[in-house]
C-alpha cells in the first residue's frame, strides 16, 4: 500500500535551535518527493522537490535530504525562527501508466518558542 | 503574477444543501487539481483536471464533483452536505508534463467550509 508517514507529529523547539523532521515513505514507483510549509490558515507552500537522484536539495534554512534505498526523508530546519512555525507536509509522487498520484503525508506541525 | 485564486475563503452551509467552489489557477497552468484537508486526516487528493478533462480522482463519494472550463478555471461541487464535510478545501495548479508530473504544486489559500 502507498503510504507516507511522517514524525514526529508535532514539535516544539526554543528559536535559534535546529530541529529534523522525518518522512518515511512505502511509494512505488517513486517520481519524486516534495516537502511543504503550510502557516495556520493558509494554502500549503514548497520548500523543495527532489526526484530519485538527488540526495540533498537546499532552500535557506531549510534543507531536505533523500535517501531512496531506505525510502526515507528528512527536512533540516536550521537556526529555527518564530516565522518557522507551521506544518510541514511531506508528499510522494509516483508515475504509472494510470497517470499521477500523490501521497500525502500528515504533517508535522512545529511550534518555535521565544 | 498572480497566485491561485479561491473563492469564496469562508462559508457556512446547513446539511443536506450543496455548495460550489471556484479556483482561478495562475494563468498559463493547464492543471489543477482538489484536495480536502481535515485535521485528522490531512490532505486527502480529490480530483485532478488537466485541459477540461478528469485525470485523476481521489477516493471520495460520488457527492464530491468537479469540472474545468477552457480557460482552465475549475469548480467543485459538493452535494447534500454531511457534517463530515467541514474542512479546508485546497486548489492547486501546476504545469503537467505529460504523463510525469514534475511540476511544482502552487496552493490557493482554500475555502473553509463549515457545515451545521
Amino acid at each position: 500500500k502507498n503510504q507516507v508517514e511522517q514524525s514526529p507529529q508535532s514539535l516544539i523547539i526554543l528559536e535559534g535551535k535546529n530541529c529534523t523532521l522525518q518522512c518515511n515513505y512505502t511509494v512505488s514507483p517513486f517520481s519524486n518527493l516534495r516537502w511543504y510549509k503550510q502557516d495556520t490558515g493558509r494554502g500549503p507552500v514548497s520548500l523543495t522537490i527532489m526526484t530519485f537522484s538527488e540526495n540533498t536539495k537546499s532552500n535557506g534554512r531549510y534543507t531536505a535530504t533523500l535517501d531512496a534505498d531506505t525510502k526515507q526523508s528528512s527536512l533540516h530546519i536550521t537556526a529555527s525562527q518564530l516565522s518557522d512555525s507551521a506544518s510541514y507536509i511531506c508528499v510522494v509522487s509516483l508515475t504509472n501508466q494510470a497517470g499521477t498520484a500523490l501521497i500525502f503525508g500528515k504533517g508535522t506541525t512545529l511550534s518555535v518558542s521565544s | 503574477k498572480a497566485g491561485v485564486t479561491q473563492t469564496p475563503r469562508y462559508l457556512i452551509k446547513t446539511r443536506g444543501q450543496q455548495v460550489t467552489l471556484s479556483c482561478s489557477p495562475i494563468s498559463g497552468h493547464r492543471s489543477v487539481s482538489w484536495y480536502q484537508q481535515t485535521p485528522g486526516q490531512g490532505l486527502q487528493f480529490l480530483f485532478e483536471y488537466f485541459s477540461e478533462t478528469q485525470r485523476n480522482k481521489g477516493n471520495f463519494p460520488g457527492r464530491f464533483s468537479g469540472r474545468q472550463f477552457s480557460n482552465s478555471r475549475s469548480e467543485m461541487n459538493v452535494s447534500t452536505l454531511e457534517l463530515g464535510d467541514s474542512a479546508l478545501y485546497l486548489c492547486a495548479s501546476s504545469l503537467l508534463q505529460e504523463r510525469r508530473n514534475t511540476g511544482e504544486l502552487f496552493f490557493g489559500e482554500g475555502s473553509r467550509l463549515t457545515v451545521l
